[in-house]
This record gives structure tokens, C-alpha cells and sequence, in this order.
């Protein structure tokens, strides 16, 4: 089945510890990005990378950093983790066919900073 | 001006009416457009796409792209319960890498 997979779906952390996001798809899409949502905010990019050892930042990029090492994935790195952090995550991916394609989203993962 | 644009606040709309929704986009140069529908925890997924004028129908969603006048719509038609969502538009430009989202409509269908 075509997926996105993130992982974890649920995570609770402290202040200053430092997490990853992992994400992976099996669509051999070129494109993958990362997602933040927030009441009233909607969605916002935070990275994304047109293909391997490729990343660029989107519109909240500060805070976070990522990796694209393999096609398949493109994990979501906080170093250090601050409240205004706590937000819902999503992982995409999409063929790298200029803006045409559709995005396929992950089932998210609710990260909750303390 | 936002970059893209929804209507505010809820839409409720009764089983078996129409419901419309609206969005506004401010780059010009914008070329392919999409909604999504995301219920409560759960992601986007895509219910159509749209890239010309006009009108595009698939099943008992139509959108309906206006370039000149810089929206996009989406209705649905004979409402279930089950399209009780929220609905994200989406835009962007040719050979962009940045899709920008609108903050949704939530629609709820009453039965």
C-alpha cells in the first residue's frame, strides 16, 4: 500500500530534550516536506527537500532541522525542544513534477513540549 | 492580503442540501489548485484537484476555478453526515516547491 509513515504518532517531552520525527514513504516520491498545524494557523511548512541530500527551508523553519540522506526519508530533528514547539506534525510527499502533483500526507504525529 | 483565503467560521448545512465554499488567493501567477478534506485528528486527503477554468465534477464534488477573478470553490452536493470536515484549499505556482494552505472551512451536515 502507498504510505506515508510517520512515526511516532503520539509524543510527550520535556524542555531542551531532543526528539526526532521520523518519515517515510514508499512511493519513490522525489518531494517530502514537513508541516506544522495549529488552531487558527492552519497548516504551515517548516522544511522541505526536492530530492536526496536537497533540503530548503519553508515558513517556520527556526527550531527545527532535517535530514535527506535516503529518498525514502526525511526525518524532523528539534534539537531542543521549547513549548511553543507543541503542535500537530505532518510528513508529505509528492512526485517532483513541478506544483501539479498532489501532496499524500502522513497520519501526523501530536507532539506535546512541556 | 493573505496568501490564500477561507471563510471564516463554521458552515452548517442541512442532509441532502448543497454546500458551497469559497477561496481566495492573492499570487496571480498561481497554477494548480486543490482542496482537502481533514476531519478532527486526522490528515488532509486530497478530493480534487483543478488547473483551468471552469468547472471540474467527481461524484458530488465540483470545484470551480476562476483565474480573472482569483478564487476557487468547491461544492457539495446531496451533504452527508459523513462530509462533516474541515476543508483546506490549496495553491501553487508552476514549478514551485511551496503549496500554501488556507486555514479551512469546517463544515457540519445535519442530519
Amino acid at each position: 500500500e502507498a504510505q506515508v509513515t510517520q512515526n511516532p504518532r503520539y509524543l510527550i517531552t520535556v524542555t531542551g530534550k531532543k526528539l526526532t520525527v521520523t518519515c517515510s514513504q514508499n512511493m519513490n516520491h522525489e518531494y517530502m516536506s514537513w508541516y506544522r498545524q495549529d488552531p487558527g494557523l492552519g497548516l504551515r511548512q517548516i522544511y522541505y527537500s526536492m530530492n536526496v541530500e536537497v533540503t530548503d527551508k519553508g515558513d517556520v523553519p527556526e527550531g527545527y532541522k532535517v535530514s535527506r540522506k535516503e529518498k525514502r526519508n526525511f526525518p524532523l530533528i528539534l534539537e531542543s525542544p521549547s513549548p511553543n514547539q507543541t503542535s500537530l506534525y505532518f510528513c508529505a510527499s509528492r512526485l517532483a513534477t513541478g506544483g501539479n502533483s498532489p501532496l499524500h500526507f502522513g497520519n501526523g504525529t501530536r507532539l506535546t513540549v512541556t | 492580503q493573505k496568501e490564500v483565503e477561507q471563510n471564516s467560521g463554521p458552515l452548517s448545512v442541512p442532509e441532502g442540501a448543497i454546500a458551497s465554499l469559497n477561496c481566495t488567493y492573492s499570487d496571480r501567477g498561481s497554477q494548480s489548485f486543490f482542496w482537502y478534506r481533514q476531519y478532527s485528528g486526522k490528515s488532509p486527503e486530497l478530493i480534487m484537484s483543478i488547473y483551468s477554468n471552469g468547472d471540474k465534477e467527481d461524484g458530488r464534488f465540483t470545484a470551480q476555478l476562476n483565474k480573472a477573478s482569483q478564487y476557487v470553490s468547491l461544492l457539495i452536493r446531496d451533504s452527508q453526515p459523513s462530509d462533516s470536515a474541515t476543508y483546506l484549499c490549496a495553491v501553487t505556482r508552476a514549478g514551485n516547491n511551496r503549496l500554501a494552505f488556507g486555514k479551512g472551512n469546517q463544515v457540519v451536515v445535519i442530519p
